[in-house]
């Protein structure tokens, strides 16, 4: 069975920290997604890594892939209270791709 | 363009009874996913359509869920008895293609209470 841990559970900071949410495996994906979810709303997509040691930007978000194709991180530099939400990570296997989610992490920026 | 719409957004039964969730995907796309969402958990994948074809539903508990895509477009998922265990948002998710690394869109879900 996949499964994807991730941490922290929960994060709690000020605004300007910095931050970095670990998505750990044991198991090899054919990508790994980051998505940011909402109360009450549905996850949205941030970003798709597909190789392994790929790094992505996305404004102040940086996004990477273990070489090995089994972890990823996401880092925020100087986080801001929008970033506010659950982070989940989710991995791609098959050739249905489909995805496994993880537990995800709660983050709260504070002004 | 719409989104993924789903409806009821709220729904409170108590066990042994039934219910139905409505999906429409967004415009064109083939592909359509129900996950469930307990609380404290990420998504967990429940059934996959490609077009009204099933691709996936080896998550589905059969013996109480179901779930149809007539004419590849809109989808409904039933869950009759539910169970306290059934207490969960439930997420509709479309996609342009099946495979690769396609986005999911996701809709806004159906929180279900079961009591």
């Amino acid at each position: 069975t996949q499964l994807l841990e991730q941490s922290p559970q929960f994060l709690s900071i000020q605004e300007g920290e910095n931050l970095t949410v670990y998505c750990n495996s044991s198991s090899v994906f054919s990508s790994l997604q980051w998505y940011r979810q909402e109360p009450g709303e549905g996850p949205v997509l941030l970003v798709t890594v597909v190789t392994g040691g790929e790094v992505k930007k996305l404004k102040r978000l940086t996004f990477q892939f273990g070489d090995a194709r089994k972890d990823s991180s996401l880092h925020i530099t100087a986080a801001q209270p929008g970033d506010t939400g659950l982070y989940l990570c989710a991995g791609g296997s098959g050739g249905y791709n489909k995805l496994i989610f993880g537990a995800g992490t709660r983050l709260a920026v504070h002004p | 363009e719409a989104g993924v719409a789903q409806s009821p957004r709220y729904k409170i039964i108590e066990k042994r009874q039934s219910v139905a969730f409505w999906c429409n995907p967004i415009s064109g796309h083939a592909t359509l996913y129900w996950y469930q969402q307990i609380l404290g958990q990420g998504p967990k994948l429940l059934i996959q359509f490609q077009n009204n074809g099933v691709v996936d539903d080896s998550q589905l508990p059969k013996d109480r869920f179901s779930a149809e895509r007539l004419k590849g477009v809109d989808s409904t998922l039933k869950i009759q008895p539910a169970k306290l265990e059934d207490s969960a948002v439930y997420l509709c998710a479309s996609s342009v293609g099946l495979g690769g690394t396609y986005e999911q869109y996701f809709g806004p879900g159906t929180r279900l209470t079961v009591t």
